[in-house]
This record gives structure tokens, sequence and C-alpha cells, in this order.
């Protein structure tokens, strides 16, 4: 279903911890996710994405990880840095069978990296 | 890599009067683009999906004869916002996907539109 949230959820992390962004999706049909960053005033920007038959993607710094189980994606952030501060969304592509190719953003997290 | 230019990045109009935003995918042919809107502090909403030479898809919810949707080639499509109000105002944002599949998504730089 759609994810509309009335605020963003928050999470503040010092220079250089890892950080860890949740997303819950809701599609059991969904078969590719995606996780962006959005500055303000910006477009999304492409992190990593994985598609459903895997349950781990590492990129640069970033690793995603998919849990069908519980329908659960997550996104960490090694050694965050200051210029990591922005909005984390997951986004889910429903199978060819459930909803063509559009994609659904979920709720968002809003990451603040204190120095 | 792949590019998507969005323009306006900003727009200010008045009530009653309508406002095109355009959005082109700059070196790859798109065979689909989707409109989104975002309110502040919120998430995307899709809006509508285009697909070229064919009439676009609306979300439910979104009323087709205001926003009005054009995707006349491959690498165009626009969105009208028709007799725009105040509550029209937001941030829109056009993504684009590569013809010939792939799972690529590539996102404009986004509208903001003030409606006074």
């Amino acid at each position: 279903g759609e994810s509309v949230g009335l605020h963003l959820p928050t999470l503040s992390v010092q220079e250089g911890d890892n950080s860890i962004i949740n997303c819950a999706y809701s599609n059991s049909a969904s078969d590719y996710f995606i996780w962006y960053k959005q500055e303000s005033g910006k477009g999304p920007q492409f992190i990593i994405d994985i598609r459903s038959n895997m349950d781990k993607r590492q990129g640069q710094r970033v690793t995603v990880l998919l849990n069908k189980t519980v329908k659960h994606l997550s996104l960490q952030i090694a050694a965050t840095q200051p210029g990591d501060s922005a909005v984390y969304f997951c986004a889910e592509k429903f199978g060819l069978t459930g909803g063509g190719n559009k994609l659904t953003f979920g709720t968002g997290t809003q990451l603040k990296v204190e120095l | 890599g792949a590019v998507v230019s969005q323009h306006p990045s900003r727009v200010i109009c008045k009530s009653g009067t309508s406002v095109k935003i355009e959005c082109r995918s700059l070196d790859f042919q798109a065979t689909t683009m989707f409109w989104y809107r975002q309110f502040p502090k919120q998430s995307l909403m899709l809006m509508a999906t285009s697909n070229e030479g064919s009439k676009a898809t609306y979300e439910q919810g979104v009323e087709k004869d205001k926003f009005l949707i054009n995707h006349a080639s491959l690498t165009l499509s626009t969105l009208t916002v028709t007799s725009a109000h105040p509550e029209d105002s937001s941030f829109y944002i056009c993504s684009a996907r590569r013809q010939g599949g792939g799972l690529g998504y590539t996102f404009g730089s986004g509208t903001r539109l003030t409606v006074v």
C-alpha cells in the first residue's frame, strides 16, 4: 500500500559511527528494492539496490539487507560522514503481475550526523 | 550515466493559472516516465505513469483533468497543472526508466511549485 508520513522519523548518529536505517515494505510480491538519499530541495539520489532473490548486497560504505520473511529492508552506512545527512527512502517495485514497474516509496528517515 | 533534466526548478504562479513542468532524459530513451508529488516532511507519492505515445495511467485520487501529462517522445514528458490552487503547492518530481528494460530509475531534480 501507499506510505504517507505526517513527520519523518529521525536518526541521529555521531560522525564516524555506523548508521542503520530500517524500512518495512508492504507487498510480498515486490521483486526489487532501492534505497535513495534525498537532500533538501533535490530529487532522490540512487544509493544501492537489491533484487528479491538476494538477502544482502554491499556497495562502497553501504550495505543493504533484505529479510523477505518479515518484509524488512535495512540500509547500513559505515563510518557515517556529515555529507550523509539527508532523508533516506526505501522504494519497492511490485512484480510484473502486480502493479507493473512503478516504485512505491516508504515513509523516509531523516539522518542527522553530529560532529 | 543516465541524466534526467527537470525544468523549471522553481515556479510561482497565481491561482487559476496553469503551469507546465518538463522532464527530459538527456542521454537515454525513456519508455516510461513517472510523476511524483512530495509535500514537506513527507514521502514521494506517485501521481501517474506515462508511456510514450499512450495515455498516462493515474493513481487513485489524482485528477487526470487537473494534472495533464503528455509523453510525446522517448525523451520528453510534461506535467501541466491546470487551474492551480494554493493546495497544489508542492514539490513535483519526475523519474524516467530506460527503454529496453533494466532496473534503473533516474530522477529529476524536482520542481518547487508555489501557487499564490
